[in-house]
């Protein structure tokens, strides 16, 4: 089972839309979870960190949530925009590693259409 | 802007072939990765260095080779490339375990 859960798998909606995406996770001790978004044929790009004593923090139309007692969090994106089409990937750090390995969800992939 | 970066970004070779994909930073980070991806699949690490010469293999086994002489260098080698390493090969670097890590454009291979 892997230590990073995201759903939905895919989602598609229409411009102008709000979305949520979760990623559960059990990695323990946790250091940090960050936001990815990737591009098609691109390499991901940071969106939002959140360390275990934050639960809200904002990036432009991009808002990420963190509950770490049930270990859960969320990326709520405004307004869609057609450039927002992309894999969001959420990462997160293991507390106690010291090679500074980071585990992967496996991603939503997101398509606004017009 | 992330510097970091990865060439080339496509390549095409032949079955056989020996090939290094390179991956340069010039931010002093000491960490650096290698990832394989699928498309519209999730990233695997297949190698990450901590440090000057301190390489380890990740959690999905790979048959190339990685090597960090240099702290910006981390060049990644198939002595013989086969059709099942066609893939998309993303290179990152962070600072220590908490620092955020920056991806490279990546390199699309593709062996006939």
């Amino acid at each position: 089972k892997n230590q990073v859960e995201q759903s939905p798998q895919s989602l598609i909606i229409l411009e102008g839309k709000n979305c949520t995406l979760q990623c559960n996770y059990t990695v323990s001790p946790f250091s940090n979870l960050r936001w990815y978004k990737q591009d098609t044929g691109r390499g991901p790009v940071s969106l939002t960190i959140m360390t275990f004593s934050e639960n809200t923090k904002s990036n432009g139309r991009y808002t990420a949530t963190l509950d770490a007692d049930t270990k859960q969090s969320s990326l709520h994106i405004t307004a869609s925009q057609l450039s927002d089409s992309a894999s969001y990937i959420c990462v997160v750090s293991p507390g106690s590693s010291n090679t500074g390995k980071l585990i992967f969800g496996q991603g939503t992939t997101l398509q606004v259409k017009p | 802007e992330a510097d970091i970066y990865q060439t080339p970004r496509y390549l095409v070779i032949g079955t056989g072939k020996k090939i290094t994909l390179e991956c340069s930073q010039t931010m002093g980070h000491d960490k650096m990765y290698w990832y394989q991806q699928d498309p519209g699949m999730e990233l695997h690490l297949i190698h990450y260095s901590y440090g000057v010469n301190s390489t380890e293999k990740g959690d999905l086994s790979s048959e190339s080779t990685v090597s960090r002489i240099r702290t910006e260098h981390f060049p990644l080698t198939l002595e013989s490339a086969r059709p099942s390493h066609t893939s998309q090969y993303l290179c990152a670097s962070r600072k220590g375990h908490m620092g955020e890590a920056f991806f490279g454009q990546g390199t699309r291979l593709t062996v006939v």
